[in-house]
């Protein structure tokens, strides 16, 4: 089985550009969730998203924002960058919404700001 | 909204000893307990979790607790190998809005020595 895998794995911007970055959840995985890993600290809740509407959100501003396709794959858009951008972007995928299950995730793509 | 305190951040054992690592938590409505071990560089591996209406888990070397009345949860590693060297985070998950996020610790370096 395919684990979730993420494109692309490495990505260097400048302040102000655009990025999107992409996510293949488990086949059969219905719920994707997005993080933002900054070096040295553990990952930060961005989006969740099941059945391609949003479920949650985390403290994050409205630079950020994802979608979820048919077929389950994902997308998050980050506008604007900023230096304080720069970090390991995380996607994990579940089963299905609800409250007890396990996240999967992917090898992230590294975003660096310039 | 949740908080997951972590302890230690870093912890130095001798091969063939245990490590125990230690988490609180602030929301009682999290409900689902789950362990990542992260190499350099790889994605978070889940390796144990635990739900709140279970006490104790237990996978072969690896063991996690559930106090919910202290809101304190830990992993237990026993017969430590070279291998087990990685960072460790902890996470609790609120179900929050509809959406189940991952609340993560801030990471404990675990360090086998030979």
């Amino acid at each position: 089985d395919t684990g979730v895998t993420q494109s692309p794995t490495h990505l260097i911007k400048t302040r102000g550009q655009q990025v999107t970055l992409r996510c293949s959840p488990i086949s059969g995985h219905k719920s994707v969730s997005w993080y933002q890993q900054v070096l040295g600290q553990g990952p930060q809740f961005i989006f969740q998203y099941y059945e391609k509407e949003e479920r949650g959100r985390g403290n994050f501003p409205d630079r950020f924002s994802a979608r979820q396709f048919p077929n389950y794959s994902s997308e998050l858009n980050v506008n604007a960058l900023l230096l304080g951008d720069s970090a390991l972007y995380l996607c994990a995928s579940s089963l299905r919404q609800g409250a007890v299950q396990p996240q999967h995730f992917g090898d992230g793509t590294r975003l660096s700001i310039l | 909204g949740e908080n997951v305190e972590q302890h230690p951040s870093t912890l130095s054992v001798q091969e063939g000893d245990s490590a125990v690592i230690k988490c609180t938590y602030s929301d009682s409505a999290s409900n689902y307990f789950p362990w990542y071990k992260q190499e350099l560089g790889k994605r978070p591996q889940l390796i144990i979790d635990i739900r709140s209406n279970v006490g104790e888990k237990k996978d072969q070397r690896i063991a996690v607790t559930l106090n919910k009345t202290a809101k304190h949860f830990s992993l237990h590693i026993t017969e430590t190998q070279p291998e087990d060297s990685a960072v460790y985070f902890c996470a609790a998950s609120p179900y929050f809005q509809g959406a189940q996020k991952l609340v993560f610790g801030q990471g404990t370096r675990l360090t086998i020595n030979p």
